[in-house]
């Protein structure tokens, strides 16, 4: 099984000010035929399921606010929130779909600071 | 708009049974591989099994396998989780939830977890 390690566990930050959250695959998720890494970002808020954000680690989902942004390759990957809004307190869980069992992170709680 | 309604969950005794269901509505359910996907109190997601679009493959997580069986009712957009020899360690939150399949340039490029149910919670405690 690939094992998806995030960090940091928890992280909190200001209104407006940007929050960075890594997530590790224990090997690649680069498809070669296209050149896709096969990662996912899923938000997920008290009480709620999680909510898929970004796909092939960088493509956003439609209606997700462009402050959200994924970037990396290979096994190294990183969510970026632009400009922290409140709304956006929540846990945040990679996950890889690369190969069954698809697995995910541990998850990144981000709260204000 | 593109619903998933489980149910089913409850309270259970260690080494009991429970079927879980969830109803699909807003897409065409019998395209579609589905799973169950679970989450423990307070801890993370971990998937649990799937099963494809005419149930000719199913897999499950090593925690599950010869206790759990994924099943399906194309005809009544059903998804079935029937779980028995009940564990405390099985006490989570069971979420149905669609693969949606991504396309590249017409080639298929991966299939992602959306969207998931509100989900149904399972306790294992005697």
């Amino acid at each position: 099984d690939i094992v998806m390690t995030q960090s940091p566990e928890s992280l909190a930050v200001s209104l407006g000010e940007r929050a960075t959250i890594n997530c590790k695959s224990s090997q690649s998720v680069l498809y070669s035929s296209n050149s896709k890494n096969f990662l996912a970002w899923f938000q997920q808020k008290p009480g709620q399921p999680p909510k898929l954000l970004i796909y092939w680690a960088s493509a956003r989902e439609s209606g997700v606010p462009e402050r959200f942004s994924g970037s990396g390759s290979g096994t190294d990957f990183t969510l970026t929130i632009n400009s922290l809004q409140a709304e956006d307190v929540a846990v945040y869980y990679c996950q890889q779909y690369y190969s069954t069992p698809q697995t995910f992170g541990q998850g990144t709680k981000v709260e204000l600071k | 708009e593109v619903q998933l309604v489980e149910s089913g969950g409850g309270l259970v005794k260690p080494g009991g049974s429970l079927r879980l269901s969830c109803v699909a509505s807003g897409f065409t359910f019998s395209n579609y591989t589905m799973n169950w996907v679970r989450q423990a109190p307070g801890k993370g997601l971990e998937w649990v099994s799937y099963i494809s679009s005419t149930a000719t493959y199913v897999d499950y997580a090593d925690s599950v396998k010869g206790r759990f069986t994924i099943s399906r009712d194309n005809a009544k957009k059903s998804l079935y989780l029937q779980m028995n020899n009940l564990k405390a360690e099985d006490t989570a939150v069971y979420y149905c939830v669609r693969e949606r399949i991504l396309w590249f340039e017409d080639l298929l490029s991966g299939a992602v977890f959306d969207p998931w149910g509100q989900g149904t919670l399972v306790t294992v405690s005697s």
